[in-house]
């Protein structure tokens, strides 16, 4: 079993969609998760950060983490075809590792 | 703006030759960068961790006499890619640690084509 999984999509979703994805894992010692944004043949941009529990939010994403079912949650509102990318999960349980989910590909289209 | 940059963004050589990459911070400090590999429609895979003044550690699996690391400074982490070979093509990303904003920044990677 990975430590992260995550959804491969690729999830296509219409202009203006509000857009959902997660991330789940096993590793009870995970206290840092963040979100980055992966363009094709770029590298990745990191968007949310949070600290344990709890939710976050910057302009149109919200960052959700649930430590008691080891799930979290990036959610992408009034969505834009300047939005498809991959999106990547990681977390850490402090420290030099990190752990990264295996991506997914969202498309939105206009 | 970018706070890790990459050089060079792409690269061919000729097979048999030696590349270098190489990652700076630029507006922080960083004992500590990581080096990744990632395929097409891959994740990330942690090739090494580049501590500064001292040996990377690489992870299983990874030829460390193949893949040069080098961390001579708090700002510059170098990876040469010896002897290179076609199956080396790939896209080499690293990332470093900013222990003020606790949190982990990417280059913009730097594509190798072997040929």
């Amino acid at each position: 079993q990975k430590e992260v999984e995550q959804d491969p999509g690729p999830l296509s979703v219409p202009e203006g969609a509000i857009v959902s994805l997660n991330c789940t894992y096993s590793n009870s010692a995970f206290q840092y998760f963040m979100w980055y944004r992966q363009y094709s043949r770029k590298g990745p941009e990191l968007l949310m950060y949070t600290y344990s529990s709890g939710n976050k939010e910057d302009g149109r994403f919200t960052a959700q983490v649930d430590k008691s079912s080891k799930y979290i949650s990036l959610f992408i509102r009034d969505s834009q075809p300047s939005d498809s990318a991959t999106y990547l999960c990681a977390m850490s349980p402090g420290g030099n590792k990190l752990v990264f989910g295996a991506g997914t590909i969202l498309r939105v289209k206009s | 703006g970018a706070v890790v940059s990459q050089h060079p963004s792409w690269v061919i050589c000729k097979s048999g030759t030696s590349v270098k990459i190489e990652c700076r911070s630029l507006d922080f400090q960083a004992t500590t960068m990581f080096w990744y590999r990632q395929f097409p429609k891959q994740s990330l895979m942690l090739m090494a961790t580049s501590n500064e003044g001292s040996k990377a550690t690489y992870e299983q699996g990874v030829e460390k006499d193949k893949f040069l690391i080098n961390h001579a400074s708090l700002t510059l982490s170098t990876l040469t890619v010896t002897s290179a070979h076609p199956e080396d093509s790939s896209f080499y990303i690293c990332s470093a640690r900013d222990f003020r904003r606790n949190t982990i920044y990417f280059g913009e990677g730097s594509w190798l084509t072997v040929v």
